[in-house]
């Protein structure tokens, strides 16, 4: 099993660009997130997702759409990338009541 | 208040040395604690799951107290591999699928 994959591992980005982070399980979680985490801070919760065709906002959604079209896999789109979404961005899967496994994230500059 | 409080520390010990963190939640509901341990620049990795009558794995031990909403955990026998910050998860207040992660307790372990 892979687990969790996201790709890319790195990327930058001009502001106003658009891109998609790419992330994929394996293992038939139902519930599939993304966070984000700036330097010496904890994870925010950016969108959520409980199942296939089902999401939802969590608490800095702004600037970012996702999707949930299979189970499989939960993308994140910067929608105009702008400097302040410079972080290192995780995604996450479990079952319910389970504990979260998280991909080894996606380390975005915005210049 | 936030949902899930942590010490953000650090905590610098000897090698050797037991140490403890303490965790507060503000949801009296929730019914899945989870203690994850993050290396710098990695993702979250799921340290142990926090069960209601206490539980050790190894050198580890967690603790859970419902009356006062607090989780523990014990480290004894400190390694310099030790060495990261301690997240303390607890299940938020609209839904069993999603966590609220603490914002860390930075560990340091020297020789």
């Amino acid at each position: 099993n892979a687990g969790v994959t996201q790709t890319p591992k790195f990327q930058v980005l001009k502001t106003g660009q658009s891109m998609t982070l790419q992330c994929a399980q394996d293992m038939n979680h139902e519930y599939m997130s993304w966070y984000r985490q700036d330097p010496g801070m904890g994870l925010r919760l950016i969108h959520y997702s409980v199942g296939a065709g089902i999401t939802d906002q969590g608490e800095v959604p702004n600037g970012y759409n996702v999707s949930r079209s299979t189970t499989e896999d939960f993308p994140l789109r910067l929608l105009s990338a702008a400097p302040s979404q410079t972080s290192v961005y995780f995604c996450a899967s479990s079952f319910v009541g389970g504990g979260y496994t998280f991909g080894s994230g996606t380390r975005l500059t915005v210049v | 208040r936030k949902e899930v409080e942590q010490d953000p520390g650090p905590f610098n010990v000897p090698e050797g040395a037991t140490v403890a963190f303490n965790c507060t939640y503000s949801n009296s509901a929730s019914q899945s604690f989870f203690w994850y341990r993050q290396d710098c620049r990695k993702e979250p990795k799921l340290l142990m799951s926090v069960y209601s009558s206490g539980n050790e794995d190894g050198r580890f031990t967690a603790q859970l107290n419902r009356a006062s909403q607090y989780i523990s955990l014990l480290i004894r026998d400190s390694k310099l591999s030790d060495s990261a910050t301690y997240l303390c998860v607890v299940n938020g207040m609209d839904s069993s699928y999603k966590l609220i992660f603490g914002s860390g307790t930075r560990l340091l372990v020297r020789p």
